[in-house]
């Protein structure tokens, strides 16, 4: 099993670029989530899915967008770039099937908006 | 309110020696859940431990254990003799029953070095 597979793993943007971030799975697991991890502040929650085809909002989700058409896989679309994007964004997933939801993450995305 | 509270920013400890880690949290759920993940400077979040909110004993997990304090709220992670590879950003998390299992709240880290 690859686990959580994310991809690239650096980007740089120029202000007002859109692109997406790609995250896979192959564990079978139900749920997905996308994490943005700036300095001095842990890991916030950005969107989450709870299966395919259902996806809800974060602590953070302004300026992203998500959707979920399958199980395996869960795409972060940054619409317009801005430079308070810059951060480091986790991609996980979890399952009930284990009693507590562990997550697991991807190795993540570092991304630059100049 | 912060949720997930990690009063030190930075820890250092000899190598051998055993470390405490402190993390205080806040919830008004019955059901949560306390995890413990390690971020070297290669940048992967790994997994090290967890403690259920109905769980009676401490969690362990090798040399790492997990001092659950209930009443007191706190979820303090405990490393045994560290090594120099236990050198990285350690984190507490949490999830709660009522915002979702599947949605984890972070802390702000605690930096730990360990020396010769």
């Amino acid at each position: 099993n690859a686990g959580v597979t994310q991809t690239p793993k650096f980007q740089v943007l120029k202000t007002g670029q859109s692109m997406t971030l790609q995250c896979a799975q192959d564990m079978n697991h139900e749920y997905m989530s996308w994490y943005r991890q700036d300095p001095g502040m842990g890991l916030r929650l950005i969107h989450y899915s709870v299966g395919a085809g259902i996806t809800d909002q974060g602590e953070v989700p302004n300026g992203y967008n998500v959707s979920r058409s399958t199980t395996e896989d869960f795409p972060l679309r940054l619409l317009s770039a801005a430079p308070s994007q810059t951060s480091v964004y986790f991609c996980a997933s979890s399952s009930r099937q284990d009693g507590r939801y562990e997550q697991y993450f991807g190795p993540g995305t570092r991304l630059t908006v100049t | 309110a912060q949720k997930i509270t990690q009063t030190q920013p930075g820890m250092f400890v000899q190598e051998k020696e055993a470390v405490t880690l402190d993390c205080t949290y806040d919830t008004s759920d019955q059901s949560y859940g306390l995890f413990w993940y390690k971020q070297p400077s290669s940048g992967e979040m790994i997994f090290l431990i967890y403690q259920g909110s109905y769980d009676e004993q401490n969690a362990t997990e090798g040399r790492y254990s997990l001092n659950f304090q209930k009443a007191r709220k706190s979820a303090n992670l405990v490393i045994s003799a560290s090594q120099l590879g236990d050198s990285a950003m350690y984190f507490c998390a949490m999830r709660e029953m009522n915002t979702g299992f599947q949605k984890l709240v972070f802390g702000t880290g605690t930096r730990l070095l360990v020396s010769p």
